[in-house]
């Protein structure tokens, strides 16, 4: 069974900080995407990265999959208030059946 | 419509009633999920369409869980016997037919089940 373990579960800062939420395993994923969602919502695509190494960049938000694909990481610069919300990586299996399974979360309160 | 929507947005039910969540994709997205979500935690995988393919149902967690899907359309989740650990939300989600790692879900806004 592939999982996926994100880090930390629950993060509190202030308006301004940086942060890094982690995913990892010890199985390979052919792709790997990690949504925001909000309360009384659903998740909503960020982005998509597919090739070991890659580095994907969305105004403050830096996304990279490691060399091997088995972990990702997502770094948020000069963190706001509206970046407040519950990060979620997900990941397609080497055998690419199109099922994305998900990791647990993180919970980002950013206070002002 | 733009967007996947389900329904209802929110179900109380009595415990050992059953339950039926509609979820209506994207038009033109051939594959569909279902999820559980508990509170504040991830997306629990539960079933699987992809077309005309016998869907995946490798997620479902008991026999009381079963879900159907018309075509390339309306897929309903159906929860018998309903117990107060089914209590959670349910996502369903679309994404566009090709290769599915490099397409991101589209998700609805969900059915918040609360068994009482």
């Amino acid at each position: 069974t592939q999982l996926l373990e994100q880090s930390p579960q629950f993060l509190s800062i202030q308006e301004g900080e940086n942060l890094t939420v982690y995913c990892n395993s010890s199985s390979v994923f052919s792709s790997l995407q990690w949504y925001r969602q909000e309360p009384g919502e659903g998740p909503v695509l960020l982005v998509t990265v597919v090739t070991g190494g890659e580095v994907k960049k969305l105004k403050r938000l830096t996304f990279q999959f490691g060399d091997a694909r088995k972990d990702s990481s997502l770094h948020i610069t000069a963190a706001q208030p509206g970046d407040t919300g519950l990060y979620l990586c997900a990941g397609h299996g080497s055998s690419n059946t199109g099922k994305l399974i998900f990791g647990q979360g993180t919970t980002l309160q950013v206070k002002p | 419509g733009a967007g996947v929507s389900q329904s209802p947005s929110n179900k109380v039910t009595e415990k050992g009633k059953d339950v039926e969540l509609r979820c209506d994709p994207i038009s033109g997205h051939t594959a569909l999920y279902w999820y559980r979500q508990r509170l504040g935690q991830g997306l629990e995988f539960l079933i699987y369409f992809q077309g005309n393919s016998a869907p995946d149902k490798s997620g479902l967690p008991s026999d009381r869980f079963s879900a159907e899907r018309t075509g390339e359309s309306v897929s309903t989740l159906t929860i018998q016997r309903t117990q107060q650990e089914d209590s959670a939300v349910y996502l369903c989600a679309s994404r566009p037919p090709g290769t599915g790692g490099r397409y991101g879900y589209t998700f609805g806004s969900g059915t918040r089940l609360t068994v009482v």
